[in-house]
C-alpha cells in the first residue's frame, strides 16, 4: 500500500511567484495536514482538512491556503513568495480527526527555495 | 517560551550506549508522538503515547501525564540510529494540530 505522496519533490520559484505543492493521503484516510519546516527548526502547523473541510489553521499569513479535493487529495498554495517561504513542506494524513488514539502519516515533503 | 522543548539540542554517542532524550510541553494534549527524521527530511513514527510506556524493538518511549514529561530511550545505539528525533504533541480540542519541539540531533559513532 503506498504511503503519502508529495509532488514535487524539490522546487526553485523567485520571490513574487506563486507556487501549487501537492499531497495524496494514504488510501482510505479523510484528514490531511500540512506543515512547514524551516531549516533547523521543528515543523509548523499550517492547515489541516477532513472531509475537504478546514478544520484548522495555524499562525501563517493568507498568502498561504489550501484546499482538499473530493478523492481527499490535497494542495497547498502560496501566493506573493518570500525569501522567508523557503522550507520543507510536508503533508501528513491519518484517517480521523478528532481521536486519542490515529497515527499521522508523514510524506517525504517538498523542499521548496525561493530565490 | 516554545510550547514544546526538547533536550538536548545535539546529542553525540558511542554505539553500544544507552541513549535519553526528553522531552516537556506546558499545553494540554490528546497524545504525543516521537518521530524520526533523517537528512533528506522524511519523517517516521516512532511512538504515539497517551500514558505510560510504549517499546518497539531498542526504542523505548515513556510519558508523564502529570508532569507533561516524555523521554525516548534508545538501548545499545547504533550508527543507523543518527537521525533528529522530534517530539510532537497534539493539542486538545478544534483541530488538534501537532506542534513540534524543535528536535535532537542525534550522532551515534561507530
Amino acid at each position: 500500500d503506498a504511503g503519502v505522496t508529495q509532488s514535487p519533490t524539490h522546487l526553485i520559484k523567485t520571490r513574487g511567484q506563486h507556487v501549487t505543492l501537492r499531497c495524496s493521503p494514504i488510501s482510505g484516510h479523510k484528514s490531511v495536514s500540512w506543515y512547514q519546516q524551516v531549516l533547523g527548526q521543528g515543523p509548523q502547523f499550517i492547515f489541516q482538512y477532513y472531509e475537504k473541510e478546514e478544520r484548522g489553521r495555524g499562525n501563517f499569513p493568507d498568502r498561504f491556503s489550501a484546499r482538499q479535493f473530493p478523492n481527499y487529495s490535497s494542495e497547498l498554495n502560496v501566493n506573493a513568495l518570500l525569501l522567508g517561504d523557503s522550507a520543507l513542506y510536508l503533508c501528513a494524513s491519518s484517517s480521523a480527526l478528532t481521536s486519542g488514539s490515529y497515527e499521522q502519516y508523514f510524506g517525504p515533503g517538498t523542499r521548496l527555495t525561493v530565490t | 517560551k516554545n510550547e514544546v522543548e526538547q533536550s538536548p539540542q545535539n546529542l553525540t554517542a558511542q554505539e553500544g550506549e544507552f541513549i535519553t532524550i526528553n522531552c516537556s510541553y506546558s499545553v494540554g494534549i490528546s497524545a504525543l508522538h516521537w518521530l524520526q527524521q533523517h537528512p533528506g527530511g522524511g519523517i517516521v513514527s516512532l511512538f504515539m503515547l497517551s500514558s505510560g510506556k510504549k517499546k518497539h524493538g531498542r526504542l523505548i518511549a515513556t510519558i508523564n501525564i502529570q508532569e507533561k514529561h516524555s523521554s525516548l530511550h534508545i538501548t545499545a545505539s547504533h550508527p543507523r540510529d543518527s537521525a533528529v528525533y522530534i517530539c510532537a504533541v497534539r493539542t486538545q480540542g478544534g483541530s488538534e494540530k501537532l506542534v513540534f519541539g524543535k528536535g535532537t540531533k542525534l550522532t551515534v559513532n561507530p
